[in-house]
């Protein structure tokens, strides 16, 4: 079975600083895809990245960078000088490459971003 | 524009009285599925759908139906609603099977606010 736990349930921090979202998955397949999306207050789910089992390249985009290590079986969003606009739940997501077309979502995790 | 449309978006209705939820998507995908969002536990998969006539249980399907009569459509039926159904129901879709293809992220419809008194 697969699971995803993002163990922050609440975030809130001042505008410019750095935050991190923690995610750890579990999995017994050898291939699988992390994903992390964005829910702003407006509900929408707003897809930001995926990253596959076997490319462990970290990834930045903008002020957004994912760490991914296999070694920890963990899937961290990073955030640098955040800004209100950022406040939002983050999701990250698993799915494997076999079978349903499954997302396993973690809990969320909900970013506030203060003025 | 590429895009999954719900409706409706929000919905107050009484214990019992059956409802539908539409979904609908215009990029040809193969693959649909509804979510619930609560508090505290994520999306979770109720049914999905991959392809026209094929639906399977997700994790959540009890006090629901599907159909996938058309490619472009899968409706979410509640057949006699109860409390516990109230939640964030969330639409998505998909076009491949290898997850790791290019654009093949869960495009999601707006989400609708379902409240069972």
């Amino acid at each position: 079975a697969q699971k995803v736990t993002q163990a922050q349930t609440e975030i809130s921090v001042v505008e410019k600083e750095d935050v991190t979202l923690d995610c750890v998955y579990e999995t017994r397949d050898t291939t699988y895809y992390l994903f992390w999306y964005k829910q702003p207050p407006s509900g929408e789910l707003v897809f930001l990245i995926r990253r596959n089992s076997f490319d462990e390249q970290n990834e930045i985009s903008g002020r957004y960078s994912w760490n991914f290590q296999k070694s920890t079986s963990s899937f961290n969003f990073t955030i640098t000088a955040s800004q209100v606009v950022d406040s939002a739940v983050y999701f990250c997501a698993l799915r494997v490459s076999q079978g349903a077309q499954k997302l396993v979502f973690g809990q969320g995790t909900r970013l506030t971003i203060n003025p | 524009e590429a895009q999954v449309t719900q409706n409706p978006r929000y919905l107050i209705t009484v214990t019992g009285k059956k409802l539908t939820v539409t979904c609908s998507q215009n990029m040809n995908h193969e693959y649909m599925s509804w979510y619930r969002q609560d508090p505290g536990l994520g999306l979770r998969q109720i049914y999905y759908s991959m392809n026209v006539e094929v639906t399977d249980k997700g994790d959540v399907p009890e006090g629901y139906k599907v159909s996938r009569k058309e490619k472009r459509n899968f409706p979410l039926i509640l057949e006699s609603p109860s409390p516990n159904q109230t939640s964030l129901y969330f639409c998505a879709s998909s076009s491949e099977s290898d997850p790791g293809a290019p654009d093949t992220e869960a495009f999601f419809g707006q989400g609708t606010r379902l409240t069972v008194v």
